[in-house]
């Protein structure tokens, strides 16, 4: 099982409906990462949390570390956040908190 | 500031030929790694340095080779290029061990034939 599990997979949404990407983990974590990748681009970080809630713009992460688990939410949804949406927790591994452990990627496909 | 710094872009190689992956970055970072990404994977940790002069083994090694001669540069070599090692690869880099942002590399698509 992996470590880091995201869900949905694929979304397929239309322009400006409310988003939500799930991400479950099963280790210790000391934070976890919301990652954005444009089909054949870079990796971006949008958010890194420890608890609690983090807004950027139409972008909001939230995280409960009792329940081991985070979501992204992406309000007013527009073509352009057509992406790869990644998270990844960082876990004390060995008493050093330096892993990085992945998920496998939600797809999500903005439609005008 | 450039943040991350990946060369090359794209890359083909012949099986058993050797290269270099360029990392580099000008964000004072203390920490660097390198990552594999595959088609229904998460980023696989490849190595990873903790300072100049310290690297350390991840979840995938074998093939690869890395130093930290300076704060700056963190180049991966492939010994010798296998099928396998065909993937995109992601170098990073953060301030410190605790829990800072990460910033990563456009990335470079090696395909190894």
């Amino acid at each position: 099982k992996n470590e880091v599990e995201q869900s949905p997979q694929n979304l397929t949404a239309q322009e400006g409906e409310f988003i939500t990407i799930n991400c479950s983990y099963s280790v210790g974590i000391s934070a976890l990462h919301w990652l954005q990748q444009h089909p054949g681009g870079g990796i971006v970080s949008l958010f890194m949390l420890s608890s609690g809630k983090k807004k950027h713009g139409r972008l909001i992460a939230t995280i409960n570390i009792q329940e081991k688990h985070s979501s992204l939410h992406i309000t007013a949804s527009h073509p352009r956040d057509s992406a790869v949406y990644i998270c990844a927790v960082r876990s004390r591994h060995g008493g050093s908190n330096y892993k990085l452990t992945f998920g496998k990627g939600t797809l999500l496909t903005v439609n005008p | 500031n450039a943040g991350v710094t990946q060369t090359p872009k794209f890359q083909v190689l012949k099986t058993g030929q050797s290269m270099t992956l360029q990392c580099a970055q000008d964000m004072n970072h203390e920490y660097m790694s390198w990552y594999r990404q595959d088609p229904g994977m998460g980023l696989r940790l490849i190595h990873y340095s903790v300072g100049a002069g310290i690297t350390d083994q991840g979840e995938v090694p074998n093939g690869y080779n890395v130093s930290r001669s300076t704060t700056e540069d963190f180049p991966l070599r492939l010994l010798s290029a296998a099928p396998s090692q065909t993937s995109v690869y992601f170098c990073a880099s953060s301030y410190s061990l605790s829990n800072t942002e990460a910033f990563f590399g456009q990335g470079t698509r090696l395909t190894v034939v």
